[in-house]
């Protein structure tokens, strides 16, 4: 069973253009949803992280929108450079009730390109 | 300084073979974490530790065994390796329990002939 929904799979923007990556979840326990950042050969890397409490959150040029009775959240990139070209993960932490230390549920990724 | 540096990045072996991965963070750090990236780019969680205690345990096989000498550490033990376990299996740090934002190495690509 998929957690987090994570759409489209692949997205090619022209430079300076607004890519849109869209995720949902199912589990209401969930309560922050991260996303990451991959380029090829490297791992993923903290790109922004958004709490259920606000319905907006940005940080530079990239912002997360997130809509809870939705239960769906997007980031948004402004102004994007062939610099953002790379694999985009978004996430949502596990919620574990036992205690202890939790790990991160993923999308699938979507496979951004920024064409010059 | 790699915050997050697992060894080796490349790792070709046949099947039936057993290898290890290994991995150190000098962040820190608390919690320690393996995930399994597939050729889909398919991110999931195998283990973490918590002060050297295994917290998540997914479905995977018994022939995956984490090994943590310290909180600095955590290698992957990988028993008699099968075709299907072919992957780029990263390493995570996080710093205190039930903390979200992950540190990742650079990966392994494991490739099983």
């Amino acid at each position: 069973q998929q957690q987090v929904k994570q759409s489209p799979q692949s997205l090619i923007v022209q430079k300076g253009g607004i890519p849109i990556i869209n995720c949902a979840y199912e589990n209401t326990a969930f309560d922050y949803f991260p996303w990451y950042q991959q380029f090829p050969g490297k791992g993923p890397a903290l790109l922004i992280a958004i709490r259920p409490d606000v319905s907006e959150k940005k940080e530079g040029r990239f912002t997360i929108s997130f809509n809870k009775s939705a239960k769906q959240f997007s980031l948004h990139i402004m102004d994007s450079q062939p610099g953002d070209s790379a694999t985009y993960f978004c996430a949502a932490n596990n919620g574990y009730s036992g205690g202890g230390a939790d790990g991160l549920t993923f999308g699938k990724g979507t496979h951004l390109i920024i064409q010059p | 300084d790699t915050a997050v540096s697992q060894t080796p990045k490349y790792l070709v072996t046949q099947m039936g073979n057993d290898k290890s991965i290994k991995c150190e963070q000098n962040l820190g750090h608390d919690t320690m974490y393996w995930y399994k990236q597939d050729s889909k780019k398919f991110l999931k969680i195998m283990f973490s530790y918590n002060n050297k205690e295994l917290i998540i345990n997914e479905t995977v096989p018994n022939r995956f065994s984490p090994k943590s000498p310290d909180k600095a550490h955590l290698n992957l033990h990988i028993n008699s390796l099968e075709l299907g376990d072919s992957a780029v299996y990263f390493c995570a740090s996080s710093q205190g329990a039930g903390s979200e934002k992950l540190f990742f190495g650079s990966g392994t690509q494991l490739s099983v002939l």
